[in-house]
C-alpha cells in the first residue's frame, strides 16, 4: 500500500517552454501532496504543499508564479514549471500524506521522481 | 526553524560491519521523526516514524531509536544491498500539513 507514481520519469525541454510533472496516489487519498526540488549530493527542498481543492502554499523564495500547482482530486497533484531555464533543471520529488487504510497517516510516502533538463 | 543534522556525512562498511547513523535534531514540539532510504535517481522510501523519546522500531536489519535530541538508525550486520542514502527528517507540532524539515543524509556503502 502506500504507492505514489509520477510522470514523466524524465523529460527534456528547450528553454523558454513549459512542462507539467503529474503526481498520482495510487492506493490512497491524498489530502496532502509536498512537491520537492533535489539538487546533487544535496537533500530535499520542501517547494510547496497543496490540500486537494485548496491553492497551494508555497515556500519562501519559490516563485508561484512560475511553479504552478494544481491539486484537483485526492489522487493526482500536478506541478507546471512555465517557461523553463536552465537553472530549473533538477530532480522533482512529489510526496503524498492522507488517508491510507482508513486512518490519517503523518508519514510521507514519495513518488519516484522526475528528471528535468533544461537546454 | 527546525534543524537536522546527520552523521557521518558518508560511511564505508565491509559486509557484516555493524554500525549507526546519527541524527540530532532541534525542533519546536516534536510531531514524528521519519527515517527514509534513497537510491540513486529514486524517491525517498519510508523506513520508520518514531514519536516520543524511548521509542524503537526494526524492520530486518535495521533498527531506529529516538531520545529527545537525537535518533539513531543502526544497521546489523549489512549486506551490499543496503547500500543507499538514508534521510532523516521532522515534523513539528505547529501547522496541519505535515510539512518535513530534512537532513542532507548519511551515504551508505557497504563493500561485499
Amino acid at each position: 500500500g502506500a504507492v505514489v507514481s509520477q510522470h514523466p520519469s524524465w523529460v527534456i525541454c528547450k528553454s523558454g517552454t513549459s512542462v507539467k510533472i503529474e503526481c498520482r496516489s495510487l492506493d490512497f487519498q491524498a489530502t496532502t501532496m509536498f512537491w520537492y526540488r533535489q539538487f546533487p549530493k544535496q537533500s530535499l527542498m520542501l517547494m510547496a504543499t497543496s490540500n486537494e481543492g485548496s491553492k497551494a502554499t508555497y515556500e519562501q523564495g519559490v516563485e508561484k508564479d512560475k511553479f504552478l500547482i494544481n491539486h484537483a482530486s485526492l489522487t493526482l497533484s500536478t506541478l507546471t514549471v512555465t517557461s523553463a531555464h536552465p537553472e530549473d533543471s533538477s530532480f522533482y520529488i512529489c510526496s503524498a500524506s492522507g488517508l491510507a487504510g482508513g486512518e490519517s497517516s503523518y508519514e510521507q510516502y514519495f513518488g519516484p521522481g522526475t528528471r528535468l533538463t533544461v537546454t | 526553524e527546525d534543524q537536522v543534522t546527520q552523521s557521518p556525512e558518508a560511511l564505508r562498511l565491509q559486509e557484516g560491519e555493524s554500525s549507526s547513523l546519527n541524527c540530532s535534531y532541534t525542533v519546536s514540539g516534536l510531531r514524528g521523526l521519519f527515517w527514509y532510504r534513497q537510491d540513486p535517481g529514486k524517491g525517498p522510501e519510508f523506513l520508520f516514524t518514531l514519536y516520543s523519546a524511548g521509542e524503537e522500531k526494526e524492520k530486518e536489519r535495521l533498527k531506529a531509536t529516538l531520545t529527545k535530541k537525537e535518533s539513531f538508525l543502526h544497521i546489523t550486520a549489512p549486506k551490499p544491498e543496503d547500500s543507499a542514502t538514508y534521510l532523516c527528517a521532522v515534523r513539528n507540532s505547529g501547522g496541519s500539513n505535515y510539512k518535513l524539515t530534512f537532513g542532507k543524509g548519511t551515504l551508505l556503502t557497504v563493500n561485499p
